[in-house]
This record gives C-alpha cells, structure tokens and sequence, in this order.
C-alpha cells in the first residue's frame, strides 16, 4: 500500500538533546512537508521541500533542521535551540504543482 | 495577510442534525480551499476542496460553501453521524508562484456529534 510512514510513533525527548523524526513516502510524491500541531493553534509549518537537495523554511523553522537526500525521504531533526518542543509532528507530501497533500499519523514528542 | 481564522473552537450536534463550520480569509491570492478531518492519533485527511471558480460544491453529507466577495468559506455536514465526530481543518493555499503547495491552516474545530 502507498503511504507516508512516520516513526517513531511516540518519542521522548531530554533537555539540550537533538532528535530526529522520520518520513517516509512511497507514493512517488515530489514535495514534503513538516508541520507542528499545539491545541487550538491548527498545523503551522515548518520546512517543505519541492525536489531533492532542496528545502525552505516555513513559518516556524527556528530550532528545526531537515534533509532531503532522497525523493522518499525527508527527516525533521529538532534541536536543543527549540525551547518548546512537546507537540505532535506531522509529515506531508504531495505532487509538485499539486495543493492535495497526503499526511502521516504523526509523531508525538515529550520532554522528559 | 496569511492567516485564516475558523470557527467555532468546538462544537456539539445530535445525532441527524447539520453542523456548520466557517472559515475566513484575508489574502485575495488564495485560490484553492480544502478541507481536511482529523481522527485522535492519526494525520489530517483530504476531505473535499473547493476553488474560488465556484460557489458550492457537495460530495455526499458534506458542502463547502464559498463567498469570495465576502472572503468567507464554510463546511456543512448534512445528517451528521457519531462517527463524524472529529477535528476539521480548513485550509487555503495559492496554487500559483513559487509557494505553490503551501497550506495554511485555520485553528482548528472539534466537533462532537452525539448519538
């Protein structure tokens, strides 16, 4: 089956620590997405990327970092800058040109 | 100017009853509208889109209404059933330029439909 798979499901994270959250996609998509969900503010994003070797920050990438190496592959790292990480992280792709984006189930980050 | 504000936060609906959420807009560039639902635990899905060329489109329970003079756009869900019972988001996204792709979400509705 065609999908975007996140993992881990559930991570945790301790204080001045760098995490990398995963993306995979086998839906032959050109652009991914990261987004940040927090209660009752909706999705904000944080990188995209249209092509490989390519990304540009979105409206919150202060304290995140990403890669894109691979057309399937697009790995979110949050860094110890990232004062308030708890939030659930969700990865989207989508064709280029295309506005349909097709998510994740996400990855929920805790600091311990 | 990139913002879209929704509305209500949450909201509570018998079992058969319509629920109606809004949406509004400030950046008149904007040509795409979609609608995506989202379950505890699992990512937002695709639910239906609308483009400013129209003014309503429906698939199956559910309608998006769209007033562009207005800047306003809104989702019914007809005869709404407990399994409707979830978080919608409304987007919208200027399909042209290089910031073709980019969604940007409203807050966010929870929406509870009782039995």
């Amino acid at each position: 089956d065609g999908g975007i798979t996140q993992s881990p499901k559930y991570l945790f994270r301790k204080e001045g620590q760098n995490v990398t959250l995963s993306c995979e996609q086998n839906l032959n998509h050109d652009a991914m997405y990261w987004y940040r969900q927090d209660p009752g503010q909706g999705l904000r994003l944080i990188y995209y990327s249209q092509i490989v070797n390519d990304f540009q920050k979105g409206d919150i990438a202060e304290g995140y970092s990403v890669s894109r190496e691979k057309k399937e592959s697009f790995p979110l790292t949050v860094t110890s800058a990232q004062k308030n990480p708890t939030a659930f992280y969700l990865c989207a792709s989508s064709f280029q040109g295309s506005t349909a984006q097709h998510f994740g189930d996400g990855t929920r980050l805790s600091i311990l | 100017q990139q913002q879209v504000k929704q509305s209500p936060q949450s909201l509570i609906v018998q079992k058969g009853g319509i629920s109606i959420i809004n949406c509004a807009y400030e950046n008149t560039a904007f040509d795409y509208f979609p609608w995506y639902q989202q379950f505890p635990g699992k990512g937002p899905a695709l639910l239906i889109a609308i483009r400013p060329d129209v003014s309503e489109k429906k698939e199956g329970r559910f309608t998006i209404s769209f007033n562009k003079s207005a800047k306003q756009f809104s989702l019914h869900i007809m005869d709404s059933q407990p399994g409707d019972s979830a978080t919608y988001f409304c987007a919208a996204s200027n399909a042209g330029g290089t910031s073709y792709g980019k969604l940007t979400f409203g807050q966010g509705t929870i929406l509870t439909v009782h039995p």
